[in-house]
């Protein structure tokens, strides 16, 4: 079957350390995947986008990483900040359509 | 004003209420959807519209319905609710391929006691 999976357990980390969170898929072959933020209570918040023929993808202090052969993508936030205490959901085109699907998300929390 | 809006933000409702949730954007977006949300289960799609002509089911679409009034307009109906239909609701928008992603909307809380 389809899969997308994150962490469902929080990760905690240090202030100032880098935060790195992780998307897997199974059984999908998306040519685009995107990372969102979701505080709660509110809707999700597009962050980044990345291609399958990309490798790597920067804006600012966040950088995503996506595998097309492990099937996999990692989101990175360097000198992370309390403020940066979120959810985090990565989304893929699953079908070819633009028609994303959402992983469940993992809960970021950043520590003073 | 935001770029996606939702009405009502919260609603408690009675089983077999029927129950409308709007949603307007002012993207001028072609694509709409609706997802609910419930803990750890994520975004599920219930619909979604990729123009004002074109409406299709998403994965867990039984027990709802949808409107495209028009480009900014589309909007969930539950035709009966149901207890197990309580949760968090969310209109997003996108353009054709997603390449700046979905827009949400602030989301309807749904409470169907």
């Amino acid at each position: 079957s389809q899969k997308i999976e994150q962490n469902s357990e929080a990760l905690n980390i240090q202030e100032g350390k880098t935060a790195t969170l992780t998307c897997n898929y199974t059984n999908y072959s998306p040519a685009y995947l995107q990372w969102y933020r979701q505080d709660p209570g509110r809707g999700p918040v597009f962050l980044l986008l990345i291609r399958e023929n990309e490798k790597e993808k920067r804006k600012e202090r966040l950088k995503v990483t996506f595998d097309t052969t492990l099937k996999q993508s990692l989101f990175h936030i360097t000198a992370s900040q309390p403020a940066d205490s979120a959810t985090y959901l990565c989304a893929l085109d699953a079908s070819g359509t633009y028609k994303y699907i959402f992983g469940t998300g993992t809960r970021l929390k950043v520590l003073a | 004003d935001a770029d996606v809006t939702q009405t009502p933000r919260n609603r408690i409702t009675k089983t077999g209420k029927r129950i409308m949730l709007e949603c307007s954007q002012t993207k001028g977006h072609d694509r709409m959807y609706w997802y609910r949300q419930d803990p750890g289960l994520g975004l599920r799609l219930i619909y979604y519209s990729f123009d004002v002509k074109d409406i299709n089911k998403g994965e867990i679409s039984d027990g709802y319905s949808v409107s495209r009034q028009a480009q900014a307009k589309f909007s969930l109906s539950l035709e009966s609710a149901i207890p197990n239909q309580t949760a968090l609701y969310f209109c997003a928008t996108s353009d054709l391929k997603g390449a700046h992603g979905y827009t949400f909307g602030s989301g309807t809380r749904l409470t169907v006691v």
